[in-house]
């Protein structure tokens, strides 16, 4: 089986960083995924980590640690857009198919 | 950008009634999924296709559900005789060969009464 856990909310200020934290335990990892999901709305791709290390993508970053079963979404120069929830979601393989499992999501409020 | 398309955007039903969910995935991508979320809940794997052919499976993907790819565009999620507890978004997304990016439809709200 497979434990994904980030916190289910946090809050911000505009124009402040933020970063989402997000623990796995899984059996035949083979990357994570961060989405945004705003509230009825499908979720949106935000980044893939494979390898260990930051990846950068303009405002947004992603950290995958492997070894630690650990991954962080950061945030930086928070905009009032930027409140949705945040998906971590975890890639399996199985039976010749890639399974993103999808963790409880951080709820992230950024106010004035 | 290409996308995943769903129709219809809301199906109400009534309980024990057969609903089929439609879905048109990106027409380049390999595999197919479908995801379901209960209001206020997480987003739940129910299946995954590749190959014209189930791949994986979860707990909730049991006897009433089934899919299909009927014409090489298409893939439905059939369920056979709904119950209230079905009532969800139900998500439709489709990767490419490397897989490392998902798309998501924009979803079906299930309502079932």
């Amino acid at each position: 089986g497979q434990n994904i856990d980030q916190p289910t909310e946090m809050t911000a200020t505009e124009g402040a960083i933020v970063q989402i934290n997000c623990t796995y335990q899984t059996s035949g990892f083979n990357g994570l995924f961060w989405y945004q999901q705003h509230a009825g709305e499908a979720p949106t791709f935000l980044s893939y980590n494979v390898l260990d290390g930051l990846e950068e993508k303009g405002r947004f970053s992603s950290f995958l640690s492997r070894s630690k079963g650990y991954s962080y979404l950061l945030l930086k120069e928070l905009q009032m857009k930027d409140s949705a929830s945040y998906l971590c979601a975890v890639e399996m393989v199985g039976g010749g198919s890639y399974i993103p499992t999808f963790g409880r999501g951080t709820s992230l409020i950024v106010h004035p | 950008e290409p996308e995943v398309t769903q129709t219809p955007s809301h199906q109400v039903t009534q309980m024990g009634q057969e609903v089929i969910l439609r879905c048109v995935p990106i027409s380049n991508h390999l595999y197919f999924y479908w995801y379901r979320q209960i209001l206020g809940q997480k987003v739940e794997f129910l299946v995954s296709f590749y190959n014209n052919e189930i791949s994986e499976k979860s707990e909730i993907f049991d006897d009433q559900f089934s899919v299909e790819r009927p014409d090489g565009s298409n893939f439905t999620l059939k369920i056979r005789s709904t119950k209230l507890e079905d009532s969800a978004m139900y998500f439709c997304a489709s990767g490419g060969r490397d897989n490392e990016k998902l798309f998501f439809g924009s979803g079906t709200q299930l309502s079932v009464l």
